[in-house]
């Protein structure tokens, strides 16, 4: 139940396209849900992150759509650029009440290729 | 403003030999997490630590431990070294106030055992 899943395991993408990586989670408790960013050699850099009380939150390029029906949620990137050549991980974890707060579950990771 | 800094870099032991990592956390930040990823792998969440104290603990053996310091800086220390701990190590600290869960990472120490 604390598993977090994440799909594509790698994604090509042009130039301009449009980024989309997917993750799914079992624990209703979970209630905090970031994308990061890592690229060799550092350590992940937060990109954008949700709570469960909205549906869509967007920042720059980058927007995160959330389904809680379906314990989904999945990252896009607009315009991707070679720049965004990263792995990506998505992470959920409990931040409200006194238990289970603060540990980060986080997907496998997704490693982004964007072509010239 | 400091972000989360680690060190060493870099570091490379033996089997069943102990290693000491050591963080800062971002100024301002009182929590300091660690976690482990391994090649090709998502974080791990090793434990946490608030006002000193272990706070939070994830599935890992008690060769694993930790320290917090009064100036939230904080070590983590692996004893009885083995083949399997080769990782990078990252450190991620936060603030305990205001519901959330905002933790900033720092670049980690690549640990080698051999």
């Amino acid at each position: 139940q604390q598993q977090v899943k994440q799909s594509p395991q790698s994604l090509i993408v042009q130039k301009g396209g449009i980024s989309i990586i997917n993750c799914a989670y079992e624990n209703t408790a979970f209630d905090y849900f970031p994308w990061y960013q890592q690229f060799p050699g550092k350590g992940p850099a937060l990109l954008i992150a949700i709570r469960p009380d909205v549906s869509e939150k967007k920042e720059g390029r980058f927007t995160i759509s959330f389904n809680k029906s379906a314990k989904q949620f999945s990252l896009h990137i607009m315009d991707s650029q070679p720049g965004d050549s990263a792995t990506y991980f998505c992470a959920a974890s409990r931040v409200t009440g006194s238990s289970n707060t603060g540990k980060l579950i986080f997907g496998q990771g997704t490693t982004l290729q964007v072509k010239p | 403003d400091a972000g989360v800094t680690q060190s060493p870099t870099h570091l490379i032991k033996t089997r069943g030999q102990q290693v000491t990592l050591r963080c800062s956390p971002k100024s301002g930040h009182d929590t300091v997490s660690w976690y482990q990823q391994a090649l090709g792998q998502g974080p791990q969440f090793i434990f946490q630590y608030y006002e000193e104290e272990e706070r939070q603990r994830g599935n890992f053996p008690d060769r694993f431990s930790g320290h917090q310091f009064p100036n939230y800086s904080s070590e983590l220390n692996v004893n009885a070294l083995l083949l399997g701990d080769s990782a990078l190590y990252l450190c991620a600290s936060s603030l305990e106030r205001g519901n959330t869960d905002t933790q900033y990472f720092g670049p980690g120490t690549r640990l080698t055992v051999l």
